[in-house]
């Protein structure tokens, strides 16, 4: 079965500060990948989606990027921090069946406070 | 627009009562399909259930069904004998196409479940 890990689960940084959070997964090949943000409250944000290595779809014009430099590896990244990026971003992972899919399958997400 | 629409932020239920969490959808593509997902307060996502644009009969998995009306363009969560660990943040999404597209969540309802 699919598995998800993000790091790090907590993380505190100043405005203006850069940012990676990680997220790999293990049981499962080519899957498409995802990256949501959920302020505190809140709906899910879809912000990048990845059908393949180095293939990103930007859902929402802001100061993050990502990246899949491997087939089971999305990052998220900022250059900058605002303080509006706090949230708790998620990442989540679907594995493609014959052309349909059922789930997303989410990891334990990150928590992001910027001060 | 909003293409998920759940009209209701905050519902009770009292234990042991069956409890409707409403979701509305808006597309045009005639293959799309409908999930719900369950957050605790731990900040997980948890797939519930899942239904198809051309599903003939309307999903279930243990005390979770789903009332599809397609023509209502509504897609509601029954949960029957409510427990009290049922109390959550309850997110209805949608995949419109069968591929490659990403899920839009709504806004979410929060269950709380009365002793």
């Amino acid at each position: 079965s699919q598995t998800i890990h993000q790091w790090p689960a907590t993380l505190v940084q100043p405005v203006g500060s850069p940012l990676s959070l990680e997220c790999t997964v293990e049981g499962t090949s080519n899957p498409n990948l995802y990256w949501y943000r959920q302020a505190a409250g809140r709906g899910l944000q879809l912000l990048f989606y990845s059908v393949g290595i180095g293939q990103i779809s930007s859902e929402v014009p802001q100061n993050l990027s990502a990246s899949r430099p491997q087939d089971r590896q999305f990052i998220l990244s900022s250059k900058k921090l605002l303080l509006s990026d706090s949230g708790f971003y998620l990442c989540a992972l679907e594995v493609m069946e014959t052309g349909t899919s059922y789930e997303q399958y989410f990891g334990p997400g990150t928590r992001l406070t910027v001060t | 627009a909003q293409k998920i629409t759940q009209t209701q932020p905050g519902m009770f239920v009292q234990e042991k009562e069956a409890v409707t969490l409403d979701c509305t959808y808006d597309t045009s593509d005639p293959s799309y399909g409908l999930f719900w997902y369950k957050q605790p307060s731990s900040g997980e996502m948890i797939f519930l259930i899942y239904q198809g644009s051309y599903d003939q009969q309307n999903a279930t998995e243990g005390r979770y069904s789903l009332n599809f009306q397609k023509a209502r363009k509504s897609a509601n969560l029954v949960i029957s004998a409510s427990q009290l660990g049922d109390s959550a943040m309850y997110f209805c999404a949608m995949r419109e196409g069968l591929a490659d597209t990403p899920l839009v969540f709504g806004k979410g309802t929060r269950l709380s479940v009365i002793a």
